[in-house]
């Protein structure tokens, strides 16, 4: 069974701090890991890792994934109380047919950033 | 570009109705639409894929007899929940994705806040 599993589960930290996401999976098949942010509705795609040691990033945020220890982190530098939400990871497995885009998906981090 | 709009936003009915949820993708055909159920604090759980044209796969634990899914047209896909319990109470979220279109990944949908009294 595919299994992928966030840590920590909740994190609360004051304005300016950096804080390190943790998404590791265990999964037959692996196209790409998604990293999404929600707020009160749905999720917003934040990135999408494919290739081991390349490092994206978007404004405060980065991420990188390691193909090889099967995780990834997400990083947020100089946080800001916007920045509170649930992070979640996900897995796309590498299939065609019905199993295409089926996405595995963490427990999520709740963070949140006080003032 | 790649929005998903869902309809309604929020829905209180009373138990034992039925209640049906839009998902449309606004600029660009789905191929395949996923139904997820939230519970607070929690991750999202997959319910079903949905493949335009074809029957939906649900996931093991899921009663295809009480939440219905059709997907008629490459932009659009219906949930219906069938003689609502207040156990389905919960936030629905459908997502659309089409292979390649534009980032090859999943766009969700604003999600569907269902009370059931």
């Amino acid at each position: 069974e595919d299994k992928v599993v966030q840590s920590p589960l909740s994190l609360v930290v004051h304005e300016g701090d950096t804080v390190t996401l943790n998404c590791s999976y265990e999964v037959t098949n692996f196209r790409s890991l998604l990293w999404y942010k929600q707020e009160k509705k749905a999720p917003t795609f934040l990135f999408m890792l494919t290739s081991s040691g390349i490092e994206k990033k978007s404004g405060r945020l980065s991420s990188i994934l390691d193909k090889k220890e099967l995780f990834s982190i997400l990083n947020i530098t100089a946080t800001q109380t916007g920045d509170s939400a649930i992070y979640l990871c996900a897995v796309d497995p590498d299939a065609g047919g019905t199993s295409y885009g089926k996405l595995t998906f963490g427990q999520g981090t709740i963070l949140t950033v006080h003032p | 570009g790649a929005v998903v709009s869902q309809h309604p936003s929020r829905v209180i009915c009373k138990s034992g109705t039925s209640v049906k949820i839009e998902c449309r993708s606004l600029d660009f055909q789905a191929t395949t639409m996923f139904w997820y159920r939230q519970f607070p604090k929690q991750s999202l759980m997959l319910m079903a894929t949905s493949n335009e044209g074809s029957k939906a796969t649900y996931e093991q634990g899921v009663e295809k007899d009480k939440f219905l899914i059709n997907h008629a047209s490459l932009t659009l896909s219906t949930l219906t929940v069938t003689s609502a319990h207040p156990e389905d109470s919960s936030f629905y979220i459908c997502s659309a994705s089409q292979r390649g279109f534009p980032t090859d990944t999943q766009y969700f949908g604003p999600g569907t806040r269902l009370t059931v009294l």
